[in-house]
């Protein structure tokens, strides 16, 4: 079963309306999220970087005002599109790391398809 | 620093017949490699992953991927394509010298054609 959950699957919203999307570890504690955008037919591009109980950090060019990150617990992170534009419409995918015996292993939640209208 | 290179954006294949989809990469340390697969507005599912042992590595649903340290390349293969297997596949590699995250190669969209 999926062991990252994200919420929504897919949302659609009026232009300068925010949209909160949810990315959940379901049975490990994840101290780092990672939040990609994919654009159609590209490939994921690192967002940001969640920390729990500290400040996101931004991938260059990325509006961390924009693009708010808050990490409130051990287990969900949610990105927040604020004043949401066309251009923003994209498929949004968080991934959580966890770390094992021997190595890490990175989990995806579904993706998050925005459009703007 | 790190990257993934897949040389291929597109590969078409014919069921049954076997398929490569390439992946090179570059990494200052030790490389941890996987390949995820991703369907139409779908997150990414695992494939497979190489971390250390054996050079072939045998994943989910026939796939499997070989890492060749010399040629920096860790190609994906399954010995008879079928028409589900049609996706778009991604390389990705971590490095521990650049904490937890992964890079991600720009992705191969593999046809099966029936």
């Amino acid at each position: 079963g999926a062991v990252v959950s994200q919420h929504p699957s897919r949302v659609i919203c009026k232009s300068g309306t925010s949209v909160k999307i949810e990315c959940r570890s379901l049975d490990f504690q994840a101290t780092t999220m990672f939040w990609y955008r994919q654009f159609p037919k590209k490939s994921l591009m690192l967002m940001a970087t969640s920390n729990e109980g500290s400040k996101a950090t931004y991938e260059q060019g990325v509006e961390k005002d924009k693009f708010l990150i808050n990490h409130a617990s051990l287990t969900l992170s949610t990105l927040t599109v604020t004043s949401a534009h066309p251009e923003d419409s994209s498929f949004y995918i968080c991934s959580a790391p966890r770390t094992g015996l021997v190595d890490t292993e990175a989990f995806f939640g579904q993706g998050t398809r925005l459009t703007v209208v | 620093a790190q990257s993934v290179a897949q040389p291929e954006d597109q590969v078409n294949v014919a069921e049954g017949n076997p398929l490569t989809v390439k992946c090179t990469y570059s990494v200052s340390g030790n490389p941890y490699l996987f390949w995820y697969v991703q369907y139409p507005n779908r997150g990414l599912q695992f494939l497979l992953k190489y971390i250390t042992g054996d050079n072939l590595v045998k994943g989910s649903y026939g796939f499997e991927a070989e890492f060749n340290k010399s040629q920096t390349s860790f190609h994906l293969k399954k010995p008879s394509a079928l028409v589900s297997d049609s996706a778009l596949y991604f390389c990705a590699v971590r490095d521990d010298n650049y904490g937890q995250n992964f890079v991600f190669g720009p992705g191969t969209r593999l046809s099966v054609l029936p």
